[in-house]
């Protein structure tokens, strides 16, 4: 079956240090990523995706990740965190299923920065 | 551009009452979603609409009804709501991607508490 585990509930980085957040999936063909954040009493906004090509792509805000298919991750990057960073962080694995594009959520990591 | 608009942003409910979380989408979209969101457990599809006409069931349905209005317009009922569907509600719409490619646009959310 598959699924997306993001091992870090919570992270806390100081403003402008870097950020690495971990998503793993489970997934038996080539996948579609995409990470999502969410501020505080908002909805999901999409920081980039990940359909082919290149595997290290870049987002909205500074942000980018990297896909390795070896070690069937898709981590995201940030080089100096800013305080407006903080937010919850959702990596999803998008796939068809039954005729309708599905997203399979992980659980997603909190990030709280330092100022 | 108003995307994907929802209603009510915030309710209380009395275990056994009704009611219907509304949400419409302008951006031309056939598939619509509606996902709960729960700490620790990421988001999770309750149901899903592929297109204007057709429903179904996600991966929590119990306790819920939808309706697919029209294109735009896509309603989540609880006819009897119960202390366990307190949770933030999200709706979300996607184009027709291929193969998981749709990325999905996400409404606020409407923080539902059952007393």
């Amino acid at each position: 079956a598959q699924s997306v585990t993001q091992p870090d509930i919570h992270i806390t980085v100081s403003e402008g240090a870097s950020l690495e957040l971990r998503c793993n999936y489970s997934y038996g063909a080539t996948p579609y990523l995409f990470w999502y954040v969410q501020s505080p009493g908002q909805g999901l906004q999409l920081l980039l995706k990940y359909f082919s090509g290149d595997t290290l792509v870049q987002g909205i805000k500074g942000f980018e990740a990297e896909f390795k298919r070896s070690q069937s991750s898709f981590n995201l990057r940030k080089p100096s965190v800013h305080w407006s960073d903080a937010a919850e962080y959702f990596c999803a694995v998008g796939l068809l299923s039954g005729g309708y594009n599905k997203l399979i959520f992980g659980a997603g990591t909190r990030l709280a920065v330092h100022p | 551009n108003a995307g994907v608009t929802q209603t009510p942003k915030f309710q209380v409910l009395k275990t056994g009452q009704s009611m219907t979380l509304q949400c419409a989408q302008d951006m031309n979209h056939n598939s619509m979603y509606w996902y709960r969101q729960d700490p620790g457990m990421g988001l999770r599809l309750i149901y899903y609409s592929a297109s204007e006409g057709t429903t179904d069931k996600g991966e929590v349905p119990n306790g819920y009804n939808v309706s697919r209005l029209n294109k735009r317009e896509f309603s989540l009922r609880l006819e009897s709501a119960a202390p366990s569907q307190t949770s933030v509600y999200f709706c979300a719409s996607s184009g027709l991607g291929t193969g998981g490619r749709g990325e999905a646009f996400f409404g606020q959310g409407t923080r539902l508490t059952v007393v």
